[in-house]
């Protein structure tokens, strides 16, 4: 089966523009996941949908970043004006539900540096 | 707090030779608690995870961890490294029960495997 697919893999912008990430799940898992990865750290939960409502936003730094989920399936991520301190992979994983008996699977993770 | 602690930060081992990966978590009962492996440039890709019963789990790629309850730790283990083993390794912590799927993941330990 095809794995959690991320686009695109690596971006550069200058602080204060904008971006966008793409995200599409493993088919017919119902939760997604969006983490932040800084260099030389684990990974941190941004936001967790089920379907396409959200689960736990609590460490999404809403005031510049945004996500969504449409139709349940899909999924964007988007930071607004972003800051230095935004450069890190941004990994998307989904799984069959959000039971903690349920594998998350990683896609690749897309680079973000910001300059 | 819910916390997951590695204390290595890199580790550098010969192919051959036995390898050890400490982790110690911090959390108010028994949680679950994963093994990830990362290659650069890759996803997160799970090793093997404990929920409950026997104490040693076995893996893929031949890793096994051991849960012990009175020290808090998870230690990641293999008896001969292979030199595609080196990687970046994350123990991860997961909130018992209920729907909170969230990972907490560790720093990481980044291995390396001398010839």
């Amino acid at each position: 089966e095809a794995g959690v697919a991320q686009s695109p893999r690596y971006k550069i912008i200058e602080k204060r523009q904008s971006v966008a990430f793409w995200c599409n799940p493993i088919s017919g898992h119902a939760t997604l996941y969006w983490y932040q990865q800084i260099l030389g750290q684990g990974p941190k939960l941004l936001i967790q949908f089920q379907n396409n409502g959200v689960v736990d936003d609590s460490q999404l730094p809403k005031d510049r970043f945004s996500a969504e989920r449409l139709k349940g399936v899909d999924s964007t991520l988007k930071i607004q004006p972003a800051k230095l301190e935004d450069s890190a992979v941004y990994l998307c994983a989904s799984s069959l539900g959000p039971l903690t008996n349920y594998e998350q699977y990683f896609g690749p993770g897309t680079r973000l540096t910001v300059t | 707090a819910q916390s997951v602690t590695q204390p290595d930060i890199h580790i550098t081992v010969s192919e051959g030779a036995s390898l050890e990966l400490r982790c110690n978590y911090s959390y108010g009962a028994t949680p679950y608690l994963f093994w990830y492996v990362q290659s650069p440039g890759q996803g997160l890709q799970l090793l093997l995870k404990y929920f409950s019963g026997d104490t040693l789990v076995q893996g893929i790629k031949g890793f096994e961890a051991e849960f012990k309850r009175s020290q808090s730790s998870f230690n990641l283990r293999k008896p001969s490294v292979h030199w595609s083993d080196a990687a970046e390794y994350f123990c991860a912590l997961q909130p018992y029960g209920g729907s909170q799927g969230n990972l907490i993941f560790g720093k990481g330990t980044k291995l390396s495997v001398k010839p």
